[in-house]
């Protein structure tokens, strides 16, 4: 079965220092994609990255980065010099790859960027 | 481009209440739709997905459905609602249909039932 865990509920940095997000996730299949979203105050989940299981080279988006770890079974998600527009709830996401197979969502893990 | 849309924003309603939620697409044809529930936590629960139009997967039991009488359309209803069908509802569609392909989330409607 699927399972998506982010250990980390909830996390508070001072404005410009890293901070890593956990996600560690369960599936059978070797054929599988791993997502993070985030969501501000406003409520809209908005999609961040993408990943396939095929494809294990690590990723930057300007002060994001992803580690995907096949090994341990780990997606985790990095801030560079954290910004307070950083402040939301970050999940990480699971998808076996069905036509209409469903996306299993981690609890998240509150981020608080203080100022 | 793709846009979604959800209305109401936000909803007060009484217990026992009828509820209509709506989603639209647009700027894709055929797409999964997808309603989900946040309540009092952070945890996004699947309540309903869909295929095609009128075809429904409801995967929690519980006085809500869906339908999806045309292609871009999405409908959360109830014929009477509970206290704990409070929450955050989300609607959400694939790019190109299947859950391997990015979903992408409405702006949400927040739902309070009293």
């Amino acid at each position: 079965a699927q399972k998506v865990t982010q250990a980390q509920t909830e996390i508070s940095v001072v404005e410009k220092e890293d901070v890593t997000l956990d996600c560690v996730y369960e599936t059978r299949d070797t054929t599988y994609y791993l997502f993070w979203y985030k969501q501000p105050p406003s409520g809209e989940l908005v999609f961040l990255i993408r990943r396939n299981s095929f494809d294990e080279q690590n990723e930057i988006s300007g002060r994001y980065s992803w580690n995907f770890q096949k090994s341990t079974s780990s997606f985790n998600f990095t801030i560079t010099a954290s910004q307070v527009v950083d402040s939301a709830v970050y999940f990480c996401a699971l998808s076996e790859g069905n036509r209409d197979d469903k996306i299993i969502f981690g609890k998240g893990t509150r981020l608080h960027i203080l100022p | 481009s793709q846009t979604i849309h959800q209305w109401p924003a936000t909803l007060v309603q009484p217990v026992g209440s009828p509820l209509s939620l709506e989603c639209t697409v647009e700027g894709t044809s055929n797409p999964n739709l997808y309603w989900y529930r946040q309540a009092a936590g952070r945890g996004l629960q699947l309540l309903f997905y869909s295929v095609g139009i009128g075809q429904i997967s409801s995967e929690v039991p519980q006085n809500l459905s869906a339908s999806r009488p045309q292609d871009r359309q999405f409908i959360l209803s109830s014929k009477k609602l509970l206290l704990s069908d409070s929450g955050f509802y989300l609607c959400a569609w694939n790019l190109l249909g299947g859950s391997t392909d990015t979903q992408y989330f409405g702006p949400g409607t927040r739902l309070t039932v009293l």
